[in-house]
């Protein structure tokens, strides 16, 4: 099956700092999508983005396909971003998606 | 609209009982899927469906079964559960399957 690594899978970030969150993967995908599971356990979903680049307030995420990498960008961070990013991807031609271990986000005050 | 539905939120079972998962969404999504969440192993598909009467096996498919009946609801079945199916469960919807995914709240799952 498709292989997703995240990287760092642990960062620490005093807030107001930005970041940025890697995702590669190993085969071409139509399915690729960035996740954020609070300390709660909730999952929610951030973006939707197979190929390009989106915005949504201080995150933005590009997918570069071609190269087989994700990058989620988290700017000015907050104590209520800490949590775990995850980063899942969907082989071309499959539904079944596959998600990478996650990077772990602690943001301090 | 409460999106997608999960019960219970938590279960403790004894080794070979039997149970299931229910999972329901109100958003008329086509493709429905159940994950498992382990410490230090991220989200592991175990089923999906693309629609009512169509489902399939994922990354982790042994001791469960799935049956889609209707757009809405996918039940996840234990026929007989085991240690290693302790676990955080996941049921997730998205339009088409190559949409955006919505989680469910989850079902914290303890077998003894």
């Amino acid at each position: 099956g498709i292989q997703v690594e995240q990287s760092p899978p642990d960062l620490i970030l005093q807030e107001g700092a930005n970041s940025t969150l890697r995702c590669n993967f190993s085969d071409s995908v139509n399915n690729l999508q960035w996740f954020h599971q609070n300390p709660w356990g909730q999952l929610i979903n951030l973006f939707y983005i197979p190929s390009g680049t989106k915005q949504n307030g201080r995150l933005s995420a590009t997918t570069v396909a071609t190269e087989r990498y994700s990058l989620l960008y988290i700017s000015s961070s907050q104590t209520t971003d800490s949590g775990v990013y995850f980063c899942a991807v969907g082989r071309t031609g499959s539904y079944q998606l596959t998600f990478g271990k996650g990077t772990k986000l602690s943001v301090i005050p | 609209n409460a999106g997608v539905t999960q019960t219970p939120k938590f279960q403790v079972l004894k080794t070979g009982q039997s149970m299931t998962l229910q999972c329901a969404q109100d958003m008329n999504h086509e493709y429905m899927s159940w994950y498992r969440q382990d410490p230090g192993m991220g989200l592991r598909l175990i089923h999906y469906s693309v629609g009512a009467g169509i489902t399939d096996q994922g990354e982790v498919p042994n001791g469960y079964n799935v049956s889609r009946s209707t757009t809405e609801d996918f039940p996840l079945r234990l026929l007989s559960a085991a240690p290693s199916q302790t676990s955080v469960y996941f049921c997730a919807s998205s339009g088409t399957g190559r949409e955006k995914l919505f989680f469910g709240s989850g079902t914290q799952l303890s077998v003894l």
